[in-house]
């Protein structure tokens, strides 16, 4: 595709439900990043995937949050047993290069709201 | 953990007038990234250092290594530059840390 894309755009759960939220980044890059932004905040990693590995997850806040990469191509972010703190943008961004000393390139994000 | 401080936070200038937003970290990094945003908008990377100095258009950004400082620079700013800057760096480990970010309001 022409840039990284992430459905839904807009989440709404109540507390506890579990959701799941969908990265496709730009197609061969190699590399996918995961961040989370809070309302008026900068954003903060969570986790980063080389191909189907999953480098880094010590940003995860915690054991509700999981991530894959199966194939190496789309991510999935879950939450489960959502909790109103969770509620933010969650961004994803892919870059052709193996570390992040390469461009990032970001998708328009999924804001989670949960109530 | 790498902190980040973004200055100014916030800034308010005139259309034409040369705006600068700095950037400074505690700790050595790989790279520099910075990155625009939007209003309800996504994410775009602007410039990514690693030394020296970029320029692209009406931007130009710059990196201290030893001093662990960067700048961005608009001249001639422009309405259409209103948006929030934001710095993040990479040290290899823990992702990329990234800044608060500066919001920028330039008036026609």
């Amino acid at each position: 595709g022409a840039g990284v894309s992430q459905s839904p755009r807009y989440k709404v759960a109540k507390r506890g439900q579990d959701v799941a939220l969908r990265c496709d980044p730009i197609s061969g890059h190699v590399s996918l990043f995961w961040y989370q932004q809070a309302l008026g905040q900068g954003p903060e990693f969570l986790t980063y995937f080389q191909n189907e590995a999953q480098l880094d997850k010590s940003g995860l806040p915690s054991d509700r949050f999981f991530a894959e990469r199966p194939e190496g191509s789309v991510s999935t972010l879950k939450i489960q047993r959502t909790q109103q703190e969770d509620s933010a943008v969650y961004l994803c961004a892919s870059s052709s290069g193996t570390s992040g000393t390469d461009t990032q390139y970001f998708g328009p994000g999924t804001r989670l709201t949960v109530l | 953990k790498n902190e980040v401080e973004q200055s100014p936070q916030n800034l308010t200038a005139q259309e034409g007038e040369f705006i600068t937003i700095n950037c400074s970290y505690s700790v050595g990094i790989s790279a520099l990234h910075w990155l625009q945003q939007h209003p309800g908008g996504g994410i775009v990377s602007l410039f990514m250092l690693s030394s020296g100095k970029k320029k692209h258009g009406r931007l130009i950004a710059t990196i201290n290594i030893q001093e662990k400082h960067s700048s961005l620079h608009i001249t001639a700013s422009h309405p259409r530059d209103s948006a929030v800057y934001i710095c993040a760096v990479w040290g290899g480990a823990d992702g990329l840390t990234f800044g608060k970010g500066t919001h920028l309001i330039i008036q026609p």
